[in-house]
């Protein structure tokens, strides 16, 4: 059971390129996030997935695109990078969102510079 | 989701308890109260949860008071790799999972 992983672990970008960070998790869970961590800060939601197929925005999701094409995947695109998209993304599932199951499972990040 | 208050920061001597408050005076009857602890450079990761009895597990205890405004993560014995930022958060069923944040913590500094 290797949980939630990312790929890749670290990346380093032009301004203006573009990429897809892949998160996946092997719990069967619902619910998957993409987060975002700037230096000292804590988490932000850029978007999130309620089940396959579905994707909503979160609280920063201007110049990010997601999709979840299979349940256990969920992807986080740059279209353009830009340096101020240069943070940690962290990737988390959960089985639900709230109540007595919502632990929520992160991958290990994904360390992002764009130059 | 209620509010939650914690300090902003706290210290901690090796081998004894860390005591970690956290606030939630406007918490609901069907709100659960969960913590999280990130290490550095690492994703958060799951502690415990609770609704209003004291829970314990391999990692801590969590004591929630029984007005349920407030409640504390104990880490029984404390050492240098619980040194940490610990998120204290409140959820009930069927909240909206766009509303999943995490605020800013409490850095734990745990000092041989």
């Amino acid at each position: 059971n290797a949980g939630v992983t990312q790929t890749p672990k670290f990346r380093v970008l032009k301004t203006g390129q573009s990429m897809t960070l892949l998160c996946a998790q092997d719990m069967n869970h619902e619910y998957m996030y993409w987060y975002r961590q700037d230096p000292g800060m804590g988490l932000r939601l850029i978007h999130y997935s309620v089940g396959e197929g579905t994707t909503a925005k979160g609280e920063v999701p201007d110049g990010y695109n997601v999709s979840r094409l299979k349940k256990q995947n969920f992807l986080l695109g740059l279209e353009s990078a830009a340096p101020s998209q240069t943070s940690v993304y962290f990737c988390a599932s959960s089985y639900d969102t709230g109540g007595a199951s919502y632990e929520q499972y992160f991958g290990p990040g994904t360390r992002l510079t764009v130059t | 989701d209620a509010k939650t208050t914690q300090p902003t920061s706290m210290d901690c001597a090796e081998g004894r308890a860390a005591n970690l408050p956290c606030n939630h005076s406007t918490i609901s009857g069907n709100e659960y109260v969960y913590w999280y602890r990130q290490i550095h450079s690492q994703g958060p990761q799951y502690i415990i949860h609770g609704l209003k009895n004291n829970e314990t597990n391999e990692m801590a205890s969590l004591i929630i008071t029984e007005d349920r405004k407030s409640s504390t993560l104990i880490l029984p014995h404390a050492t240098l790799r619980d040194t940490a930022v610990y998120y204290c958060i409140v959820r009930a069923l069927n909240t909206n999972a766009g509303k999943s944040t995490f605020g800013d913590g409490t850095t734990l500094t745990v000092k041989p």
